[in-house]
């Protein structure tokens, strides 16, 4: 069965600073991937989602994924972090034909001043 | 907008009473989610219906049920609830295809006492 993994739990990074979360999924068909973002208090909404039509995805609130098929990974970043970007955030991957979604264990991320 | 829509926000119950959680979309999506999501552990599926009367167990069912009657309206039912059921519970609704986003609910706090 497909399945995605979130390594680290927790992220933490200086506001301005690279953002680097990370998503490996397992699968050995071309698998359709999401990220999708927790602010406190809040419901789930969906930053960037993979189509198959580019390798780069760009998402809203200046994030961006890459899609590497050698690595099997769809890691999300941003190049300047900001307070607001403090949130949890889950990859996601549709796992069958009838359109299961299964979530990864979610990343927090922490932005210091 | 889509709206997914939970009947709750906070519920207290107490142990051994069967709980329903409603949720109801409103843009005839044909698949529909319950997850549970609990610190350090993501969100977890725990039924999935793909289309009415039509359901699929995730990967924590033990303990719950599910009904899908009308496309709409996608009940998760407790039928004995005990303090390990405690916990955030998200609905989520996504139109049948291959790279359709799940939209969420804004979930609910179910404490079992």
């Amino acid at each position: 069965a497909q399945s995605v993994t979130q390594l680290g739990s927790h992220v933490s990074v200086s506001e301005g600073a690279l953002v680097l979360l990370r998503c490996n999924y397992s699968s050995s068909v071309p698998p359709y991937l999401f990220w999708y973002v927790q602010y406190p208090n809040q419901g789930l909404q969906l930053l960037l989602k993979y189509t198959s039509a580019a390798t780069l995805v760009k998402g809203i609130n200046g994030f961006e994924a890459e899609f590497k098929k050698s690595e099997t990974s769809f890691h999300l970043t941003k190049p300047s972090a900001h307070m607001s970007d403090a949130a949890e955030y889950f990859c996601a991957v549709i796992t069958s034909n009838t359109g299961k979604l299964i979530f990864g264990q979610g990343t927090t991320l922490q932005v210091k001043p | 907008d889509v709206k997914v829509t939970q009947s709750s926000r906070y519920l207290v119950k107490r142990t051994g009473e069967k709980v329903f959680l409603e949720c109801v979309q409103d843009m005839d999506h044909e698949n529909m989610f319950w997850y549970r999501q609990d610190p350090g552990l993501g969100l977890r599926l725990i039924y999935f219906s793909y289309d009415v009367k039509m359901k699929e167990k995730g990967d924590i069912p033990e303990g719950y049920s599910v009904s899908r009657e009308k496309k709409e309206r996608f009940s998760l039912i407790l039928e004995s609830a005990s303090t390990n059921q405690t916990s955030m519970y998200l609905c989520a609704s996504r139109l049948q295809g291959t790279n359709t986003e799940a939209f969420f609910g804004q979930g609910t706090r179910l404490t079992v006492v």
